[in-house]
């Protein structure tokens, strides 16, 4: 059974400071997600990542992939309030044909 | 991308009672999926629906309580039946779109009282 595990949970920041969240996984996956879900609002896709070493950026954010040790990141650089929200990692396991397993959520407020 | 939209957005219902969720895309999609989100909580798969074929459901889940719909390529729809206060949650539905990118639905927000 595919288990996705993310920490920190909740994480308070300052704005301008850097974080990073983890995303780990159990079992091989074909591609790994990076959502973000405001209050009251559905999921918004930030990234996908199919292969080992692969990163993506997007503004303040970056996202990494390693499979080998079955660990992404999402690091935030410089952080401002407009990314407080709850961030999502989601697996699409070897064997999932495009299920999705999610980790617990990181809630995130960035502190003015 | 793909241009989800589900009806109803939010409803409040009586235990016991039944609701009919429905999910529309934009583009022909292969699967659609089915997830559920607690309050405070994750999200979970319930179920894949594939056009023309019974949907598969997750450990946990069956289809008595949560029956789907696919009667074609856009369009599906998720019953939540025999309601009680534990399925207050927010029901998405999600398709893969053509860049390996899964969109979500905007949710519907159910209270069960």
């Amino acid at each position: 059974e595919l288990k996705v595990e993310q920490n920190p949970l909740f994480l308070s920041m300052q704005e301008g400071k850097n974080y990073t969240i983890y995303c780990n996984y159990s079992t091989t996956s074909d591609r790994l997600y990076w959502y973000r879900q405001d209050p009251g609002k559905s999921l918004e896709s930030l990234f996908v990542l199919l292969s080992n070493g692969a990163v993506k950026q997007e503004g303040r954010l970056m996202a990494s992939l390693d499979t080998k040790a079955r660990l992404s990141t999402l690091h935030i650089t410089a952080a401002v309030h407009d990314l407080s929200a709850t961030y999502f990692c989601a697996v699409d396991g070897e064997t999932s044909g495009s299920r999705l397993t999610f980790g617990e959520g990181t809630q995130l407020t960035v502190n003015p | 991308s793909a241009v989800i939209s589900q009806k109803p957005s939010r409803d409040i219902c009586q235990r016991g009672t039944s609701l009919t969720i429905q999910c529309q895309v934009d583009s022909q999609v292969t699967m659609m999926f089915w997830y559920r989100q607690q309050p405070g909580q994750s999200l979970t798969l319930i179920a894949t629906a594939n056009q023309g074929s019974e949907a598969t459901y997750e450990s946990g889940f069956v289809i008595d309580k949560f029956p789907i719909s696919r009667p074609n390529l856009t369009f599906s729809t998720l019953t939540v039946s025999n309601m009680s206060p534990e399925d207050s949650s927010i029901y998405l539905c999600s398709v893969e779109g053509d860049t390996d990118t899964q969109y979500f639905g905007p949710g519907t927000r159910l209270t069960v009282l």
